[in-house]
C-alpha cells in the first residue's frame, strides 16, 4: 500500500515559476526521499533528508520536513521545461531494511 | 559504471504463460529491490535482497511471484500463470548500504509487462 499521498496530483506552471509539491506519510521514518519520474522512464533520485533534518537544498531545489506533521515539501525554483515529469517522495522507516514506501506522486507540467 | 539495467524493457504475454524478469544492479551494490508500479499510481514495495539473502518477500502479492539473486549480483523476478492484474512495470534498484544509512536507490528503466 502506499505510505501516503502527495499534493496536489497534477500541476501546470510556466516555465520560470516555482513549484511546490507536497508529500504527507504516515509512519515514522529514518529518511525522506524525492525522486523523478519522466514519461516511460525510470526513477532518479533527487534529494534525501534525514528525519533529524528540518531543510535540505540542491541546486534549484529545497526540501523541508516536519515530522510532527508527517509532511514534506519540495519546492523546485525557476522551473524548466525539462522539469516536466512525476514527482514521488518516499520514507523508509526503522525495522523495514530500508525498502522505500512511496507516495502516490505529483505530475508537475512545465510549458513554455 | 553503468547504471542498473533490466531486460526486457517490454513483454507482452498471454494470461497463464510464466515470464521471468532479469535485473543487472550497480556492480558492488549490496541491496537490490524489486518494486510494482501500476498505471498513474506511485511504486510498491515487492521484495529485498542482501547479497544473495531475500530478507524481505513480503510484498509479494502472491505465492505466483518468485525472486532470486543465486550469485548476490544479477536478479530475477518470475511470475507464474500470469493474470491481467499483473499488468504493471517492474522496477528494480540497487543500493550500497543495507538498513540505517543513507538508502538512496538507483533505479533501473523498469520492465512494461502486460498480460492479455
Amino acid at each position: 500500500s502506499q505510505q501516503g499521498e502527495e499534493d496536489p496530483q497534477a500541476l501546470s506552471i510556466q516555465e520560470g515559476e516555482n513549484a511546490t509539491m507536497n508529500c504527507s506519510y504516515k509512519t515514522s521514518i529514518n529518511n525522506l526521499q524525492w525522486y523523478r519520474q519522466n514519461s516511460g522512464r525510470g526513477l532518479v533520485h533527487l534529494i534525501l533528508i534525514r528525519s533529524n533534518e528540518r531543510e535540505k537544498h540542491s541546486g534549484r531545489l529545497r526540501v523541508t520536513l516536519d515530522t510532527s506533521k508527517k509532511s514534506s515539501s519540495l519546492l523546485i525554483t525557476a522551473s524548466r521545461a525539462a522539469d516536466t515529469a512525476s514527482y514521488f517522495c518516499a520514507t523508509d522507516a526503522p525495522g523495514t531494511a530500508s525498502k522505500l514506501t512511496f507516495g502516490t506522486g505529483t505530475r508537475l507540467q512545465v510549458t513554455l | 559504471g553503468a547504471g542498473v539495467s533490466q531486460s526486457p524493457r517490454y513483454k507482452v504475454a498471454k494470461r497463464g504463460q510464466d515470464v521471468a524478469l532479469r535485473c543487472d544492479p550497480i556492480s558492488g551494490h549490496v541491496s537490490l529491490f524489486w518494486y510494482q508500479q501500476a498505471l498513474g499510481q506511485g511504486p510498491e514495495f515487492l521484495t529485498y535482497f542482501q547479497n544473495e539473502a531475500q530478507l524481505d518477500k513480503s510484498g509479494l502479492p502472491s505465492d505466483r511471484f518468485f525472486a532470486e539473486r543465486p550469485e548476490g549480483s544479477v536478479s530475477t523476478l518470475k511470475i507464474q500463470r500470469t493474470q491481467q492484474e499483473d499488468s504493471a512495470v517492474y522496477l528494480c534498484a540497487s543500493s550500497f548500504v543495507t538498513s540505517g544509512g543513507k538508502n538512496e536507490q538507483f533505479f533501473g528503466p523498469g520492465t512494461r509487462l502486460t498480460v492479455l
